[in-house]
């Protein structure tokens, strides 16, 4: 069974700093893996995706995300935030042969003026 | 493409009423993903169609929630009868095979049920 866990469910940060947002899975499969970021009052949108090949994945609005496959991890990480980056971030898990998300419980960014 | 559709975006009944939620996925896509999500229980997977046939409806909470897709263009969840519980914000996803696996998410639909 795969599952994801997400160990900040609440992450603030100044503006113009740089931010990592943790994601860990856990999966005995090959696995793809997904960073949505949903704005309030909105339905959710990729940023990034890894499915294969290179490790470090870069997604919309700055973002980047590296899968470690010895830590099972798929942190996102972003160098500088912008005010707009406020909103709920969610890591997610599928694999090869199925199209169904396993979602992680979310990480709330707030940026700071 | 305007996108996936929903519809209402808010709806509001009483408790024991039918509540019927409306999904129009994206034209050409194959796969119909519906998801819950609440405050306590995050985001769940309730069923998700492909070619217009349920895939996997474990996610299904009780018999008192049902899913239709009677054509690639629409989809719905009905429940009945509805309870206080049922409260939620409720998307529909769409999904192609050529899409390498990303989902589109509609806006929601806010259920309260009183």
């Amino acid at each position: 069974a795969q599952s994801v866990t997400q160990l900040d469910s609440q992450v603030p940060v100044f503006e113009e700093a740089p931010v990592e947002l943790r994601c860990n899975y856990s999966s005995s499969v090959s696995v793809y893996l997904f960073w949505y970021v949903q704005y309030p009052n909105q339905g959710l949108q990729l940023l990034l995706k890894y499915l294969s090949g290179s490790t470090l994945v870069k997604g919309i609005n700055g973002f980047e995300a590296e899968f470690n496959k010895s830590q099972t991890s798929f942190h996102l990480r972003k160098p500088s935030v912008h005010i707009s980056d406020t909103a709920e971030y969610f890591c997610a898990v599928s694999g090869p042969g199925t199209y169904k998300y396993i979602f992680g419980t979310g990480t709330r960014l707030k940026v700071l003026a | 493409d305007a996108g996936v559709i929903q519809s209402p975006r808010h709806e509001v009944t009483e408790m024991g009423q039918e509540v019927t939620l409306r999904c129009k996925p994206i034209s050409g896509h194959d796969y119909l993903f519906w998801y819950r999500q609440t405050m306590m229980r995050g985001l769940e997977l309730l069923i998700y169609f492909n070619n217009n046939v349920p895939i996997d409806d474990s996610g299904m909470p009780e018999d008192r929630f049902s899913a239709k897709m009677p054509n690639a263009s629409f989809s719905t969840l009905k429940i009945q009868p509805s309870e206080p519980r049922d409260s939620a914000v409720y998307f529909c996803a769409s999904s192609s095979d050529s899409g390498f696996y990303e989902q589109y998410f509609g806006p929601g639909t806010r259920l309260t049920v009183t």
